[in-house]
């Protein structure tokens, strides 16, 4: 099994739709959760930090639950720029002073218009 | 500007060639690292430096090696032990257990 695992799409969505991800992680000693974006043929960006309360940024919400060991992020108003794929990242600390990322193989959005 | 710079943009290797990525960033970080991303994957680790004349393997460090020897360069080699090199290559830097943030990518081509 994948330590991170996300339904890969591709997700199809018009112009003006709300659109979720999920994404689930198998270490239970993980400890910090994020959501990147990468676009074709392109570096991955951070697009936001996932905290166990949820939190949102503009139209991107995105949360935590840590008994079911999943994320989520949701799109609402879906423009045709947020087309990318979206990777669920995890992060892990080992020896106390490196942090390692965990990559979901990322999930394809295509919004039409 | 502060950032990560790799170059080049893309990588030619001939049948046993050894070729060199070059990662440079002026943030500051101490932390580098070093992926790979094949089409279908996710990032996988292959190097990651914590402070300068120190590194440690990722999850997949045969036929690479790297060096640390500036805290602003991380550059990664691509050794003729490396039977599959054709990726896209990705170097990382963080101040310690903060945020990765990315260069722009190698992408390497095996002729």
């Amino acid at each position: 099994r994948k330590e991170v695992e996300q339904d890969p799409g591709p997700f199809n969505v018009p112009e003006g739709a709300t659109v979720a991800f999920n994404c689930t992680y198998s270490n239970s000693a993980s400890q910090s959760f994020f959501w990147y974006r990468q676009d074709c043929r392109k570096e991955p960006k951070l697009l936001m930090s996932v905290y166990s309360s949820g939190n949102e940024d503009g139209r991107f919400t995105a949360q935590l639950n840590r008994a079911s060991q999943y994320i989520s992020l949701l799109i609402r108003d879906s423009k045709l720029s947020d087309s990318a794929t979206y990777l669920c990242v995890v992060n892990r600390v080992y020896g106390g002073a490196t942090n390692k990322l965990i990559f979901g193989t990322g999930t394809l959005l295509a919004v039409q218009p | 500007d502060g950032g990560i710079t790799q170059s080049p943009k893309y990588l030619f290797r001939k049948e046993g060639q050894n070729v060199t990525l070059s990662c440079e960033q002026n943030l500051n970080h101490d932390a580098m690292y070093w992926y790979r991303q094949d089409p279908g994957q996710g990032l996988r680790l292959i190097y990651y430096s914590q402070i300068v004349n120190d590194f440690q393997k990722g999850d997949i460090a045969e036929g690479y090696s790297v060096s640390r020897e500036k805290k602003e360069s991380f550059p990664l080699t691509v050794t003729s032990a490396q039977k599959n090199p054709t990726a896209f290559y990705l170097c990382a830097s963080s101040a310690g257990l903060e945020t990765q943030y990315f260069g722009p990518g190698t992408r390497l081509l095996v002729l």
